[in-house]
């Protein structure tokens, strides 16, 4: 079954422990991205990749760090994680940048409490 | 990316239809527009997605009028069950800077 993965789907932390929030995806997909969701903001794009070695800012990376070694994984990392950052993850892949824009399949997401 | 406004929220009673417009002004040539739907507690996923005049699917219909500064998401006699978030996104939103915004939350009464 074509999926996107994420671990863990729940996480309670304390301020200043890294993290690693992992993301998978098995359908070949050139394109990965991380979103965050918080109430009465919508989602709001962390990092976005391209390909292997290949990562970018969204709108809102500060605090965060990526890295795309694999294809199919894309791990979101929090090196110090503060309460700010307690939020609803979500990974998502797509094939890349067609025409027209092909569709992005989100994962289950990850709710991140940083105490 | 072009800039898009859609209403905060909407609220229907089941069996009508719902209209949802988004408008963005500043579309580019290339941009189509795509409408994702998300659930409490789910990612979105993908609804419809159209570049000019009318696009039908099992789920809905989107209308982009010929001047494509707004597009219209239908949805015919909704239920209980279409009560979700709807985004409306502009441009190559499936391989650079995505902006999804905060969407439309539609809630549907019985």
């Amino acid at each position: 079954e074509a999926q996107v993965t994420q671990n863990p789907r729940y996480l309670i932390t304390v301020t200043g422990k890294k993290l690693t929030v992992t993301c998978s995806q098995n359908m070949n997909h050139e394109y990965m991205s991380w979103y965050r969701q918080d109430p009465g903001l919508g989602l709001r794009q962390i990092y976005y990749s391209m390909n292997v070695e290949v990562t970018d800012k969204g709108d809102v990376p500060e605090g965060y760090k990526v890295s795309r070694k694999e294809k199919r994984n894309f791990p979101l990392i929090l090196e110090s994680p503060s309460p700010n950052q307690t939020s609803l993850y979500f990974c998502a892949s797509s094939r890349g940048p067609t025409l027209p824009p092909d569709t992005q399949y989100f994962g289950p997401g990850t709710r991140l409490t940083v105490l | 990316l072009a800039k898009t406004t859609q209403p905060i929220s909407m609220d229907s009673y089941e069996g009508q239809e719902v209209n949802i417009t988004c408008s963005h002004n500043n579309i580019a040539t290339n941009d189509y527009i795509t409408w994702y739907q998300q659930f409490p507690s789910q990612g979105p996923r993908f609804i419809i997605q159209g570049y000019k005049t009318k696009v039908t699917n099992e789920v809905a219909s989107l209308f982009i009028p010929a001047d494509r500064k707004s597009s219209t998401l239908s949805l015919p006699r909704v239920s209980l069950s279409d009560t979700a978030v709807y985004y409306c996104l502009v441009g190559l939103t499936g391989g650079f800077k995505t902006i999804f915004g905060a969407g439309t939350r539609l809630f549907v009464k019985a």
